[in-house]
């Protein structure tokens, strides 16, 4: 099973609301990651987790908060957005070993909407 | 700042042309490099994974290989399809990935 399920596949929210994103994966990777993507751009890296514990934050507002409860699950945790927020949200994961990464696996992504 | 480009930006093509998308990248002290696939609106898809002591890998009819002195990447799709359409991604990892600009290509019947 190489698969990362995410979790919800479209979220439409106020700039007052609080959601959460949930990734899942359970191919015993040890390492997993939230990333960003607008339109027409790759992917940028938010948050990795590498043995449940946050090892890269890359300078992402606290209005993002990132939450591994355990080794197969990733969540992330939102509250008072901007509309420039909205995005669509990829979780991946991947073996981790001496501070390298494998080959990364990608989940479907939340489309994000913020109004 | 390590920076990753890839060549061309687009591409519409025929179908059955084979076809070469290029990827540089400005430091050679990577670890691997990965090819991705993405569908619009759609995740990632890991097409070819390069470790850095490897120079080439293959899958059907995807080549890409690896010239770590020359800082390139090369993705060869072979005898194109219709259902190759999607945009291409590069990305080399340290740490983490760092993905390049992306190539959109079209394939027409």
């Amino acid at each position: 099973d190489t698969e990362v399920t995410q979790t919800p596949k479209h979220l439409v929210m106020g700039m007052t609301n609080k959601k959460s994103l949930k990734c899942e994966q359970h191919m015993g990777h040890r390492a997993m990651y939230w990333y960003k993507q607008k339109a027409k751009k790759p992917p940028e890296l938010m948050f990795v987790y590498s043995y449940e514990k946050l090892s890269i934050n890359e300078s992402v507002p606290s209005r993002f908060s990132p939450e591994c409860p355990n080794s197969s699950l990733l969540n992330l945790h939102l509250h008072a957005l901007q509309p420039e927020d909205s995005a669509l949200y990829l979780c991946a994961s991947s073996q981790v070993s001496m501070g390298h990464s494998y080959e990364q696996y990608f989940g479907p992504g939340t489309r994000l909407t913020v109004t | 700042k390590q920076e990753v480009t890839q060549i061309p930006a687009a591409l519409s093509v025929p179908e059955g042309e084979n076809l070469v998308l290029n990827c540089s990248f400005t430091d050679s002290a990577i670890y691997n490099l990965q090819w991705f696939r993405q569908d619009p609106g759609k995740g990632l898809t890991s097409l070819l994974l390069i470790q850095s002591s490897q120079r080439e890998q293959t899958s059907g009819r995807l080549n890409a290989s690896l010239d770590k002195s020359s800082g390139r990447s090369t993705l060869y799709i072979a005898a194109s399809q219709p259902g190759d359409s999607a945009t291409y991604l590069c990305a080399f990892t340290t740490d983490k990935l760092i993905f390049g600009t992306g190539t959109r290509l079209q394939v027409f019947p």
